[in-house]
């Protein structure tokens, strides 16, 4: 139990395209999801908190009209990078709260973006 | 964003040497996660914690939750050399948030 899968597993794009992500939760419902970005050999570090049918809370630092974020039922949530430059090259991970159970939080494979 | 302090940074042991690690902060925390992230793939939970003093375990794994509520330890015993990675620690405040906070990270190389 408790599968989330992410999709692409990894895209290569132009600059100045857009760029989306899907993140679902397979077995269960996630009323809350969460989209990190990590970059080589570091941390995760949050940008957004996704909430079904509300809008997503962004950390300090990120702009939300460059990441758009849709979470749109309780096991969908989509992140787009839009008009992507070369440092939005990074490693782009989900995750869901599972809270019917422990409120824990289950992470998706990641998708690798790359920018050229 | 905050992190927490995680150590140490990394470590290289035998195989079959037993490991451990902690993270610590500066803020009370209700809730502590141990995961393990593989390169290239997302991080898989390993253990959950939830009350102070809390010593659970998962295989080889153990983990407590600090009676102080300001930190967490992981140990791993007889390593093995699947248990290379990066092991980070993640903490929830007590505040009602949901987010979770992570730690730098520890790097575990197993020698054969």
């Amino acid at each position: 139990g408790a599968v989330v899968s992410q999709h692409p597993s990894w895209v290569i794009c132009k600059s100045g395209t857009s760029v989306k992500i899907e993140c679902r939760s397979l077995d269960f419902q996630a009323t809350t999801m969460f989209w990190y970005r990590q970059f080589p050999k570091q941390s995760l570090m949050l940008m957004a908190t996704s909430n079904e049918g509300s809008k997503a809370t962004y950390e300090q630092g990120v702009e939300k009209d460059k990441f758009l974020i849709n979470h749109a039922s309780l096991t969908l949530s989509t992140l787009t990078v839009t008009s992507a430059h070369p440092e939005d090259s990074s490693f782009y991970i989900c995750s869901a709260r599972d809270g019917a159970s422990t409120d824990t939080q289950y992470f998706g494979p990641g998708t690798r973006l790359t920018v050229l | 964003g905050q992190q927490l302090n995680q150590s140490p940074q990394s470590m290289f042991i035998q195989e079959g040497e037993d490991v451990s690690m902690n993270c610590t902060s500066s803020s009370i925390f209700n809730t502590w996660l141990w995961y393990k992230q593989d390169p290239g793939e997302g991080p898989v939970l390993l253990i959950a914690l939830y009350k102070a003093g809390e010593l659970t375990s998962n295989g080889r794994l153990t983990a407590q939750f600090g009676t102080t509520r300001k930190d967490s330890f992981l140990n791993i015993s007889a390593s093995i050399p699947s248990d290379v990675g990066i092991y980070f620690c993640a903490g929830r405040r007590t505040s009602g948030t949901y987010k979770y906070i992570f730690g730098t990270g520890t790097r575990l190389k197993v020698l054969a």
